[in-house]
């Protein structure tokens, strides 16, 4: 079955204490994004990975960092939570010249 | 700025009944409009992709429209179903398409 996969789902952590959140995908999609959804913000774009060994910015990178290794593999990392990284993350992927981006199930993060 | 904003914030509707989602966006350059269905804590799925050259595209009872001159789409829904309730988001590519701008989200509340 063709997907995204996120893992964990749901973490409870502490201030300061570094954690990584898994993406996988198995459509061997060219392209994955990360995402953190807020209430009444909608989604924004952390960061971006066109292919292997190349990502970018989105609009709310601050405190985040990314790794594009593996075509399947595109890991979001925060090296100090902080509370105000309590959010919904998604992870996404798409085809290169195709339109339509496949999302994940979501972590739910929330930082004390 | 590239900015996505959609109307209204939330809507109620009875079940059988038709309703219309409005979205307004301010991207350059415009790549694609996408309109996603997400349930509560679960990932957005895509209802219709649109390019510029698109004014109008149906799934079921979904049927979008886009108006590139005046940035302005529509996601109708015919017959509504209990199941449609959810939130609908309006989502704007720029340039090669990798760059993503969301809009908030309508939630639509549908009633039996």
């Amino acid at each position: 079955e063709a997907q995204v996969t996120q893992n964990p789902r749901y973490l409870i952590t502490v201030t300061g204490k570094k954690l990584t959140v898994t993406c996988s995908q198995n459509m061997n999609h060219e392209y994955m994004s990360w995402y953190r959804q807020d209430p009444g913000l909608g989604l924004r774009q952390i960061y971006y990975s066109m292919n292997v060994e190349v990502t970018d910015k989105g609009d709310v990178p601050e405190g985040y960092k990314v790794s594009r290794k593996e075509k399947r593999n595109f890991p979001l990392i925060l090296e100090s939570p902080s509370p105000n990284q309590t959010s919904l993350y998604f992870c996404a992927s798409q085809r290169e010249g195709y339109n339509e981006q496949f999302f994940g199930p979501g972590t739910r993060l929330t930082v004390l | 700025k590239n900015q996505v904003e959609q109307s209204p914030q939330s809507l109620i509707i009875l079940e059988g009944k038709n309703c219309t989602l409005q979205c307004n966006y301010t991207v350059s350059p415009f790549s694609n409009l996408r309109w996603y269905k997400q349930d509560t804590g679960r990932g957005p799925v895509s209802l219709t992709i649109m390019t510029f050259s698109e004014n109008t595209k149906s799934n079921g009872r979904y049927t979008a429209t886009l108006d590139a001159d005046t940035k302005q789409s529509s996601l109708h829904i015919t017959a509504s179903q209990l199941s449609d309730s959810a939130s609908y988001i309006c989502v704007v590519s720029a340039g090669r398409g990798f760059k993503t701008i969301f809009g908030a989200g309508t939630r639509l509340f549908v009633k039996a």
